[in-house]
């Protein structure tokens, strides 16, 4: 595609309730990124696949979260029994190698709110 | 612990005026440093750079690296309210981009 998308842009859920963010990287970009940022704050890593190698997970802030990549492609972050700090908005990145300084090209977001 | 750090946090002038951003690090095995622009959700890419003093341009923005210092500015001269917008900065470590907190920068019209 034309640029890296994620889906959904908008999402609202109950405390408690699982939720699963998608991200489709640019096509032929073998890295792959999650990121949260919340309200005034800096981006927060969560995340790194690379091709076919087991992924950085050093990121996540808890079991809660977890993520996966299929075929190399497509990623979902899935967010088990949510809590209203996982608000934010998280934000998926993928760049043409996983050589770190490569532009990372980053997808519209999707804003999660926890009510 | 490596780190990049960003100034001010915030900053506000007026239409027409030049601004000055800057980005101090400390990364292990250094890679190259990106300069983004965040207007409302997704980071756009602005600059990459990865040797000293070697200006990279764009319209009315340009930037610099001294990989001795290890430091680098963003210049944006004769400022529109459309740069109003979080500007970060980030450096190349291995397979990762260690981020900067962003500045906010105000544009008054």
């Amino acid at each position: 595609g034309a640029g890296v998308s994620q889906s959904p842009s908008n999402k609202v859920t109950e405390k408690g309730k699982d939720v699963e963010l998608r991200c489709d990287p640019i096509s032929g970009h073998t890295a792959l990124y999650w990121y949260r940022q919340s309200l005034g704050q800096g981006l927060e890593f969560l995340i790194y696949f690379q091709g076919n190698s087991a992924p950085d997970k050093s990121g996540l802030p808890s079991d809660r979260f977890s993520a996966e990549r299929t075929g190399g492609s497509v990623s979902t972050l899935t967010i088990q029994r949510t809590q209203q700090e996982d608000s934010a908005v998280y934000l998926c990145a993928s760049s043409l190698g996983g050589a770190g300084g490569d532009t990372q090209y980053f997808g519209p977001g999707t804003r999660l709110t926890v009510l | 612990e490596d780190k990049v750090v960003q100034s001010p946090l915030s900053l506000v002038v007026h239409e027409g005026d030049t601004v000055t951003l800057n980005c101090s690090y400390e990364v292990t095995n250094f890679r190259s440093l990106l300069w983004y622009k965040q207007e409302k959700k997704a980071p756009t890419f602005l600059f990459m750079l990865t040797s000293s003093g070697i200006e990279k341009k764009s319209g009315r923005l340009s930037s610099i690296l001294d990989k001795k210092e290890l430091f680098s500015i963003l210049n944006i001269t004769a400022t529109q309210t459309g740069d109003s917008a979080i500007y970060l900065c980030a450096v190349g470590s291995n397979y990762q981009l260690i981020w900067g907190a962003g500045t906010k920068l105000i544009i008054k019209p």
